[in-house]
């Protein structure tokens, strides 16, 4: 069985401050990981996602993850929030099929 | 450009009437992807196919039916069977293996009155 969690459903983090947005899987295997953002009302636009090689991924508009296999997580993280990253962000695994986290609503405070 | 296009983007049904999302994919891609979104819980896998004339149902598939005639065309129907039928139901591809799966259409957000 594969299953993602996003501990998180709700996110507030100041203008400027850094992010970090938990995600942890379950699969038997290495699987693929990836996270999407998501605007309201919008379909799903990848950030990033991870195969194999290098932990640390970079993906666009300035997020990164970073894959610990011994935690079984994948977590997100930017270094500094802009207005415009507030949105929903989901995290997936890909192991025999695409499946997805809950999601976690990020809102950014000015 | 290549992309998915889902349509209509807004839907409205009576409640006990079938009614069918359009999905359209110009990437050239082998595996397409039903999802339905609701608040708080993520998205839920309705069905897939992965070649034509092929397809397996996903962890809520009760209450739709999918076809693949076309390599470039998965529509879903929500039948009058699936109980809670009002969402925002999400349309992906991906080359085989998924390791492209980046491509999503911009949904469609169905209601039942």
């Amino acid at each position: 069985a594969q299953s993602v969690t996003q501990p998180d459903i709700h996110i507030t983090v100041s203008e400027g401050a850094s992010l970090e947005l938990r995600c942890n899987y379950s699969y038997g295997a290495t699987p693929y990981l990836f996270w999407y953002v998501q605007s309201p009302g919008q379909g799903l636009q990848l950030l990033l996602k991870y195969f194999s090689g290098d932990t640390l991924v970079q993906g666009i508009k300035g997020f990164e993850a970073e894959f610990k296999r011994s935690q079984s997580s994948f977590n997100l993280r930017k270094p500094s929030v802009h207005w415009s990253d507030a949105a929903e962000y989901f995290c997936a695994l890909y192991g025999n099929k695409l499946v997805f986290g809950a999601g976690t609503i990020l809102r950014v405070k000015s | 450009d290549g992309g998915i296009t889902q349509s209509p983007k807004y839907l409205f049904r009576k409640e006990g009437q079938n009614v069918t999302l359009s999905c359209e994919q110009n990437l050239n891609h082998d595996a397409m992807y039903w999802y339905r979104q609701d608040p708080g819980q993520g998205l839920r896998l309705i069905y897939y196919s992965q070649i034509v004339n092929d397809f397996q149902k996903g962890d809520i598939a009760e209450g739709y039916s999918v076809s693949r005639e076309k390599k470039e065309s998965f529509p879903l129907t929500v039948t009058s069977a699936q109980k809670n039928p009002t969402a925002f139901y999400l349309c992906a591809s991906s080359i085989l293996g998924g390791q492209s799966l980046g491509f999503f259409g911009p949904g469609t957000r169905l209601t039942v009155l």
